[in-house]
Parts: structure tokens; C-alpha cells; sequence
């Protein structure tokens, strides 16, 4: 157990539809990242928060937006699905912003658009 | 921009075989580099690390050296077993200015059949 806890675990959508992704890191970590996971496009990093506040973005599209909450829980909020955004989400969390310790990833929610 | 490359997979070996799974990266500075594994259906571990040129990383029997002549970090197991099958994937940090994130290599599906 890595201390990542992702709601839900699974998530069947329609087309056209907003699906919210919660993530709440290890107790004391700064840091939130998001991941996206598919076949084609492997481990794709979509964007990064730091105690509240934005720090790096990554292959995001602008359907997709995220926030971290003052209790350090993240959202990542998916708009106007598409088939192609089927995939698997992961978030993970680290202690630091600008240094490189290792990030602990929760197990991840796997969306299906249909 | 970074990136990392690692050898396609699949990989299919025999119990107690000899395992070598390549990764090159490019980055610009010195970036830390890292194995993650993911076991099926879990979310990704940190398998090992290094941070420096001409550190080892090593857990579990693997082991990787940060090879900065060669821009290269080989996951090497002297002798698999079944329970190794996972996908193992290759990534680096990109700490540049304030902000930190990981980049993934595709992924190496590894099975070790008995």
C-alpha cells in the first residue's frame, strides 16, 4: 500500500459527459501529480499541484483541469468525453516540488468511455 | 524536451534467467533516473534509483547504473522469477527551475515463465 488512495477504482462513462477523479496523497506530501495511462500513448504526465497551487503542465488537453484542495486531496475534473480519453489515471504524490525524491502512485482509476 | 527510451517489449524468459532490459534518456542537466514497476492490476512502485553518474541503484536483485557517457540506465536481474512478471518502466526527473516531474519510457512487459 503505497499511501495514494484514487475513488473511485472504476468508472464507465457516456460520450459527452464530466466524470470527477479524486486523489488524496500520503499523509505529509506536497505534491500531487496526474498521469494518464493508455496503450498508445504509454504514461503520459498531464499536470503537477504543490501545496494548492499549479506547478507543471504536461500533455493536458482543455477539456481536463485539476485542482489541489487546502486538505492537499486533488480533483481531476474530465469535460465533453471522448472515446479516446478511455484510459487509466493515476495520480501519485511526493514530499517536495522542486526536488527529486520518489513519488508514491495510487493504484489508479481506469475510465471507459463508451 | 526530455525523454526516454526503452526497449519494446514483450519480454519472455525462463525462471532463473538472466534479465537486461535497456533505457536510454535524453534530458538536458543532470536529471535522477528510476525503475518503476507495475504488478498487474496495481499502480506503479519505485523498483530502484540513482541520482548521479555512475551511481547503482539496486532492490530486489535488479540493478541499474547511471551511465552519463552513454546516456544510459540497464535494468539487469542476475535470475528472474515467475513473480517478476510485471511491466517495468524506465523514467527520469526533470527538475529544471522549480518544478519536478517524472517522464516515462513506454513501458517493458516482462514475463518469466516457470
Amino acid at each position: 500500500d503505497s499511501g495514494v488512495t484514487q475513488t473511485p477504482k472504476h468508472l464507465i462513462t457516456a460520450t459527452g459527459q464530466r466524470v470527477t477523479l479524486r486523489c488524496s496523497p500520503r499523509s505529509g506530501d506536497l505534491s500531487v501529480y496526474w498521469y494518464q495511462q493508455s496503450l498508445d500513448q504509454g504514461l503520459q504526465f498531464l499536470i503537477q499541484y504543490y501545496n494548492g497551487e499549479e506547478r507543471a503542465k504536461g500533455n493536458i488537453l482543455e477539456r481536463f483541469s485539476a485542482q489541489q484542495f487546502p486538505d492537499l486531496h486533488s480533483e481531476l475534473n474530465l469535460s465533453s468525453l471522448e472515446l479516446g480519453d478511455s484510459a487509466l489515471y493515476f495520480c501519485a504524490s511526493s514530499v517536495y516540488g522542486n526536488r527529486d525524491p520518489e513519488a508514491f502512485f495510487g493504484q489508479g482509476t481506469r475510465l471507459t468511455v463508451v | 524536451g526530455n525523454s526516454v527510451t526503452q526497449m519494446e517489449g514483450p519480454v519472455t524468459l525462463s525462471e532463473e534467467a538472466f534479465l537486461t532490459i535497456n533505457c536510454t534518456y535524453t534530458a538536458t542537466g543532470y536529471p535522477s533516473l528510476f525503475w518503476y514497476v507495475q504488478y498487474p492490476g496495481e499502480g506503479l512502485q519505485l523498483l530502484l534509483k540513482a541520482t548521479k553518474a555512475d551511481d547503482k541503484g539496486s532492490n530486489k536483485g535488479f540493478e541499474a547504473t547511471y551511465r552519463k557517457e552513454t546516456t544510459s540506465f540497464h535494468l539487469e536481474k542476475g535470475s528472474v522469477q515467475v513473480s517478476d512478471s510485471a511491466v517495468y518502466f524506465c523514467a527520469l526527473s526533470d527538475s529544471g527551475g522549480s518544478n519536478y516531474k517524472l517522464t516515462f519510457g513506454k513501458g517493458t512487459l516482462l514475463t518469466v515463465n516457470p
